[in-house]
């Protein structure tokens, strides 16, 4: 089965660049996006196609890749960005999901 | 806008069954395939199962291996609604199941509120 490795916690100061990564075997050749929950809330789409960003997710956030790395870079931290982030792909019809990333900010 | 309602949580003794729906609004539902992802207490975000749209490979539909044989995802372009039936249960399902929206390459852009299965004894 195919799997995504994510750090299981972050912590970062506000203001601070938080950077999330996600590994998994020739990431680079498909496709990687990014969720974020908040404790109690449903996920939302932050970051599709490695670095692509929806409509009203704010700038701070931004993705990329390299190899076969994926990365989400929070630029100024900021409170209420407090929360889980999860790393997702595709393998052949399967969905995988990183384990995830609870990002602490304080 | 896209609005995704889900439906039919709730409590059961393991080994029972119990059906999940999923009302869909704001967008053209039989244009895209659904899926259900499942969050377990102290866990992540686990992928349960897809549906794929139709005129795609003809409703196909896939599963995580630790349900198979077991759930069974549907669709019913008529009511836009997508559904989950779940037999068999055990301690394990228990989570907030979600349904949500493909935007054709396998990546979620929107989720309904959730609605919890607890099986439990």
């Amino acid at each position: 089965s195919y799997d995504l490795t994510q750090p299981p916690s972050l912590s970062v100061s506000p203001g601070q660049t938080a950077s999330i990564t996600c590994s998994g075997d020739k990431l680079g050749d498909k496709n990687a996006c990014w969720y974020q929950q908040k404790p109690g809330q449903s996920p939302v789409l932050l970051i599709y196609q490695y670095n692509k960003r929806p409509s009203g997710i704010p700038e701070r956030f931004s993705g990329s890749i390299s190899g076969n790395t994926a990365t989400l870079t929070i630029s100024g931290t900021q409170t209420m960005d407090e929360a889980d982030y999860y790393c997702q792909t595709w393998d052949s019809t399967t969905v995988v999901f990183g384990g995830g990333t609870k990002l602490t900010v304080l | 806008q896209v609005q995704l309602v889900e439906s039919g949580g709730g409590v059961v003794q393991p080994g029972r069954s119990l059906r999940l729906s999923c009302a869909a609004s704001g967008f053209t539902f039989s244009n895209y395939a659904m899926h259900w992802v499942r969050l377990a207490p102290g866990k992540g975000l686990e992928w349960v199962a897809m549906v794929s749209f139709e005129g795609s490979d003809g409703n196909g539909e896939y599963y995580v291996d630790s349900v198979k044989g077991r759930f069974t995802i549907s669709r019913d372009n008529s009511k836009n609604t997508l559904y989950l039936q779940m037999n068999s249960l055990r301690v394990e399902d228990t989570a907030v199941y979600y349904c949500a929206k493909d935007d054709g390459v396998f990546t979620f852009d929107y989720w309904g509120q959730g609605t919890l299965v607890t099986v439990s004894s």
